[in-house]
């Protein structure tokens, strides 16, 4: 069981809006800790796709954005295309594991 | 900055196995290196982290792994080493080498490298 809840999938039609949560406690999240998402395409290894709760890196389209808010952050996609069909993974840093933890991650289905 | 991890394979459960990550370059804003590993089907798990030298090569662990695995780094730290031992079947994973920023996250991430623990 992930210290990060997100939901196990979600799903949506191509040009539509999608969001992703992810609920954490006051050891990480709730204490101020960044939040930052990341994207696994099918077979590869995971990218960096928002530091910071809501900065996009270098490269990432400004259909991504996140945002933050006491113990929980959300990732929001909007004009949904096939190529967003990924698994996505929140993460934060806990104060008591002394270490970061991860949500358990989301597929994301594009009908 | 590349990451290229080795070292991966089949190991029986109770032996052990060390992997190695080769660094070309650290981005200005990265303060260490981290390993992250995937089981099979499942989601992302922080193993451990190594400080920069310059930052005094700290190191912390997952309860998961602490006082089986040791991360260290050579001396021009260009390798990273994670030693693992008394390796148990549920650490069989994808294991990925991840540089660590204080404001970005894990910003870059090695191909990984396949441990699998069997007998």
């Amino acid at each position: 069981q992930s210290v990060l809840t997100q939901p196990p999938s979600v799903s949506g039609a191509p040009g539509q809006r999608v969001t992703i949560s992810c609920t954490g406690s006051s050891s990480n999240i709730g204490a101020h800790y960044d939040v930052h998402w990341y994207q696994q395409l099918p077979g590869t290894a995971p990218k960096l796709l928002l530091y910071g709760n809501n900065n996009r890196p270098s490269g990432v389209p400004d259909r991504f954005s996140g945002s933050r808010s006491g113990s929980s952050a959300s990732l929001a996609i909007t004009g949904l295309q096939a190529e967003d069909e990924s698994d996505y993974y929140c993460q934060s840093y806990d104060i008591s594991l002394n270490g970061w933890v991860f949500g358990g991650g989301t597929k994301l289905t594009v009908l | 900055v590349q990451l290229v991890e080795s070292g991966g394979g089949l190991v029986q459960p109770g032996r052990s196995l060390r992997l190695s990550c080769t660094v070309s370059a650290f981005n200005s804003g990265d303060y260490g290196l981290s390993w992250v590993r995937q089981a099979p089907g499942k989601g992302l798990e922080w193993v451990a982290f190594i400080k920069t030298k310059s930052l005094g090569g700290t190191t912390e662990y997952a309860p998961s792994v602490k006082g089986r695995f040791t991360l260290s780094s050579d001396d021009s730290e260009s390798i990273a080493y994670l030693q693992m031992n008394s390796l148990k079947t549920e650490d069989t994973a994808i294991y990925y080498c991840t540089a660590v920023s204080p404001h970005l996250g894990f910003d870059f991430w090695g191909q990984g490298t396949l441990v699998t623990v069997s007998s």
